[in-house]
């Protein structure tokens, strides 16, 4: 099946603690990309990837980090994270860019203390 | 630069009532428009899109017309269901961008039965 994966699902974490939330596509898209979602604010977008190796800041880069060193997986890291932070993220790929249909993966929501 | 602004929400309607969500777009050049939509608990999936002026995008009963000289892709059903109940969200691409999609706020449909 065509899928989008996330993991975790669900994470509580405290301030300053770094994570990692994983991301992994089995279509064998070009295109990859973060967004977190708020209330009121729709979806932002956090960094994307047009191809191996190649990543580049969205709109709300700041305390996020990304690689892509396979083309199947885009992890998103929070080195050191904050409450500002608290947010459902998704993450999403699509054939060879953003003005493709992207698919969705199922989200992280995610609670910094 | 780009954005979209949707008609806030929530909105409620009875079963078999008219649809209309409205969303108008600020970009330079020619985007491409999509709509998504989110059932409770589930990613994002694309409903529909059109890539140039006078495009209608149609699915699942849903449809809507990009209109260049109004800068508007309002998303209309002529009879919703229980089951249509989701968050609509607009988004666009732009040419010279086509990396980085930009959504609105997206707007919360109810439908009582």
């Amino acid at each position: 099946e065509a899928q989008v994966t996330q993991n975790p699902r669900y994470l509580i974490t405290v301030t300053g603690k770094k994570l990692t939330v994983t991301c992994s596509q089995n279509m064998n898209h070009e295109y990859m990309s973060w967004y977190r979602q708020d209330p009121g604010l729709g979806l932002r977008q956090i960094y994307y990837s047009m191809n191996v190796e190649v990543t580049d800041k969205g709109d709300v880069p700041e305390g996020y980090k990304v690689s892509r060193k396979e083309k199947r997986n885009f992890p998103l890291i929070l080195e050191s994270p904050s409450p500002n932070q608290t947010s459902l993220y998704f993450c999403a790929s699509s054939l060879n860019s953003g003005n493709n249909e992207q698919f969705f993966g199922p989200g992280t929501r995610l609670t910094v203390l | 630069g780009n954005s979209v602004t949707q008609m806030e929400g929530p909105v409620t309607l009875s079963e078999e009532a008219f649809l209309t969500i409205n969303c108008t777009y600020t970009a330079t050049g020619y985007p491409s428009l999509f709509w998504y939509v989110q059932y409770p608990g589930e990613g994002l999936q694309l409903l529909l899109k059109a890539t140039k002026a006078d495009d209608k995008g149609s699915n699942k009963g849903f449809e809507a017309t990009y209109r260049k000289e109004t800068t508007s892709f309002h998303l209309e059903k002529g009879s919703v269901q229980v089951s249509d109940s989701a968050v609509y969200f607009c988004a666009l691409s732009a040419y010279s961008s086509a990396s980085k999609i930009i959504f609105g706020s997206g707007t919360r449909l109810s439908i009582r039965p």
